[in-house]
């Protein structure tokens, strides 16, 4: 079975300062790997996906994450975080034609002046 | 451009009583699913369905039953509600089995039962 684990719970950044938040798959196959957020009320907005082929991928608002094979991670990041990142960040795995997609448990980002 | 439109956002339920939570997808996508999210639980998928007329048991389905009869609604239903059952509801939509698999969520249904 497929598994996610995001070991932070919560995190607090600086404004401007970089930010990296952390995500391991338990999964046998080459997965596809996503990050959602979810501003508060709100639903959840894909960021970034992987699939295949560069293992650094690009996503919105800045977003991007690295799939590193060996360490089973996919790891989000950003150089220089701004206010309304302040959100919860959950990586979730799939794999092709497999129906479900499995979530972590979230980070939730807070971001301080 | 509607996306995924869940229907209640907030409802306040009695121990034992019924309801229903709608979702409504426009995006003609096969497959649909009902999450619930609890704190520190993350998503928990409760049923999906991978297509008009079928249904399917997730991690956490006891409780709960879903239809879908037609192809662009998943119907979640509660028969008889327990305080247990208080979340936050999401539904989600993804293409056909060949697509990529990100999923469309809708802006989710607050339940609470007293």
């Amino acid at each position: 079975a497929q598994s996610v684990t995001q070991p932070d719970i919560h995190i607090t950044v600086s404004e401007g300062a970089s930010l990296e938040l952390r995500c391991n798959y338990s999964y046998g196959a080459t997965p596809y790997l996503f990050w959602y957020v979810q501003s508060p009320g709100q639903g959840l907005q894909l960021l970034l996906k992987y699939f295949s082929g560069d293992t650094l991928v690009q996503g919105i608002k800045g977003f991007e994450a690295e799939f590193k094979r060996s360490q089973s991670s996919f790891n989000l990041r950003k150089p220089s975080v701004h206010w309304s990142d302040a959100a919860e960040y959950f990586c979730a795995v799939g794999r092709r034609g497999y129906q479900k997609v499995t979530f972590g448990t979230g980070t939730k980002l807070q971001v301080i002046p | 451009n509607a996306g995924v439109t869940q229907t209640p956002k907030f409802r306040v339920l009695k121990t034992g009583q019924s309801m229903t939570l709608l979702c409504a997808q426009d995006m003609n996508h096969e497959y649909m699913y009902w999450y619930r999210q609890d704190p520190g639980m993350g998503l928990r998928l409760i049923h999906y369905s991978v297509g008009e007329g079928t249904t399917a048991k997730g991690e956490v389905p006891d409780g709960y039953n879903v239809s879908r009869l037609k192809k662009q609604n998943f119907l979640l239903g509660l028969e008889s509600a327990a305080p247990s059952q208080t979340s936050v509801y999401f539904c989600a939509s993804k293409g056909t089995l060949g697509e990529a698999g990100e999923l469309f969520f809708g802006e989710g249904s607050r339940l609470t039962v007293l």
